[in-house]
């Protein structure tokens, strides 16, 4: 079945730095889409991307849909330590496939 | 108040108990998900369902059943608990297209002894 590689696995940064995440298929994806998890709270959604080459912003936060539709990366400008947490890639064909495959999600730790 | 409502948001049970984790929303979404999450194993759906006569399994839905009292209500029960069903379990909605994304509740922590 599909498999998403998420990388890295955890990062450790100061304040003010910007942070890259990425994740890769070996399956093509319809939907891209950006998940933050904060300590004791679910999974809560940041961006969605629709279309190959697509570039979407949310603030600080931009996403791209990668052009071979295997892969999307999250970068975050200018660390706050409210960013702290774990965030989740996920990808759909879409069509008629129900299915949501997840990355294993990357621990991000903001030092102030 | 939340989209997406989960009870109990944490519970200690022991073996061979039977488990009801419920899960209510006011997004109107028909289909709605659960999954369970385990460190370093992310996110996996257990059962999922389109609309309330419509009851479908997921990747490791052994141990584990649903029941869709309505649109806005979707329960997964563990009828023998055991302890590697030790878990944060979320209920999601969606929207009835099918790239529409995935919203969650806060979870349940479930451990069990």
């Amino acid at each position: 079945g599909q498999q998403l590689n998420q990388s890295p696995q955890s990062m450790f940064i100061q304040e003010g730095e910007d942070v890259s995440m990425n994740c890769t298929s070996s399956s093509i994806f319809n939907t891209w889409l950006w998940y933050k998890q904060d300590p004791g709270e679910g999974p809560v959604l940041l961006i969605a991307l629709y279309k190959a080459g697509e570039l979407t912003s949310n603030g600080r936060l931009t996403a791209q849909f990668g052009i071979t539709r295997k892969d999307s990366f999250l970068n975050i400008s200018a660390s706050i330590p409210s960013d702290v947490g774990i965030y989740f890639c996920a990808g759909h064909l879409g069509g008629s496939n129900y299915k949501l495959t997840f990355g294993k999600g990357t621990l991000l730790t903001v030092n102030p | 108040d939340a989209d997406v409502t989960q009870t109990p948001r944490n519970r200690i049970t022991k073996t061979g108990k039977r488990i009801m984790l419920e899960c209510s929303q006011t997004k109107g979404h028909d289909r709605m998900y659960w999954y369970r999450q385990d460190p370093g194993l992310g996110l996996r759906l257990i059962y999922y369902s389109f609309d309330v006569k419509d009851i479908n399994k997921g990747e490791i839905s052994d141990g584990y059943s649903v029941s869709r009292q309505a649109q806005a209500k979707f329960s997964l029960s563990l009828e023998s608990a055991i302890p590697n069903q030790t878990a944060l379990y979320f209920c999601a909605t969606s929207g009835v297209y099918s790239n529409q994304p995935q919203h969650f509740g806060d979870g349940t922590r479930l451990s069990i002894l």
